[in-house]
């Protein structure tokens, strides 16, 4: 099962920032959150991850809580093609190295 | 930098026939890859993990027999789904990852192989 939750859908104006949460309540000391995208049908895409820094890349910046219990993809200005579902994903690294992937969120970005 | 490729991106076949999915990680080496299933408006589901030279490990509930799978080097895995009945039909996609010192990094996704079974 999947260990974490997120609201099943948002909608972001375009050119505005989108934030999203994902809550990991249960995630342990070892484990790194990740985020991946999935476009319609296509493979899901690669965006970010973190252990417990913020990290920003060319894509979107994660913002993980202290307690590590939860954490926000924030895409800065987000656009038409941003339009995905997103999948928050906690992974032990250099363990069984599995990605569960849950329900996801669906952002729509709007005109 | 870190592409893979999946090849057919479609296919039709009849019931009965094997189909074979290639994937590829094109600029880099995956000693390890992944094979995920996805139904509509369904998460992907994994069905089996391959490492480079080694037997593929499946999640429970996957059929070894049915669904084949060869890792013969660093940058090719293939999935063969043997007597593809209809409900085989799905969306496939595959999964590379780089495994350095012991620890799997990042998954980098193919676009996805969907198969129609007649």
């Amino acid at each position: 099962d999947a260990k974490t939750t997120q609201p099943p859908s948002m909608d972001c104006a375009e050119g505005r920032a989108a934030n999203l949460p994902c809550n990991h309540s249960t995630i342990s000391g070892n484990e790194y959150v990740y985020w991946y995208r999935q476009i319609h049908s296509q493979g899901p895409q690669y965006i970010i991850h973190g252990l417990k820094n913020n990290e920003t890349n060319e894509m979107a910046s994660l913002i993980i809580t202290e307690d590590r219990k939860s954490s926000t993809l924030i895409l800065p200005h987000a656009t038409l093609r941003d339009t995905a579902v997103y999948y928050c994903i906690v992974r032990v690294q250099g363990g069984s190295e599995k990605l569960v992937f849950g329900k996801g969120m669906k952002l729509t970005v709007n005109p | 930098g870190a592409v893979v490729s999946q090849h057919p991106s479609w296919v039709i076949c009849k019931s009965g026939t094997s189909v074979k999915i290639e994937c590829r990680s094109l600029d880099f080496q995956a000693t390890t890859m992944f094979w995920y299933r996805q139904f509509p408006k369904k998460s992907l589901m994994l069905m089996a993990t391959s490492n480079e030279g080694s037997k593929a490990t499946y999640e429970q509930g996957v059929e070894k027999d049915k669904f084949l799978i060869n890792h013969a080097s660093l940058t090719l895995s293939t999935l063969t789904v043997t007597s593809a009945h209809p409900e085989d039909s799905s969306f496939y996609i595959c999964s590379a990852a780089l495994v350095t010192g012991g620890f799997t990094g990042t998954q980098y996704f193919g676009p996805g192989t969907r198969l129609t079974v007649l």
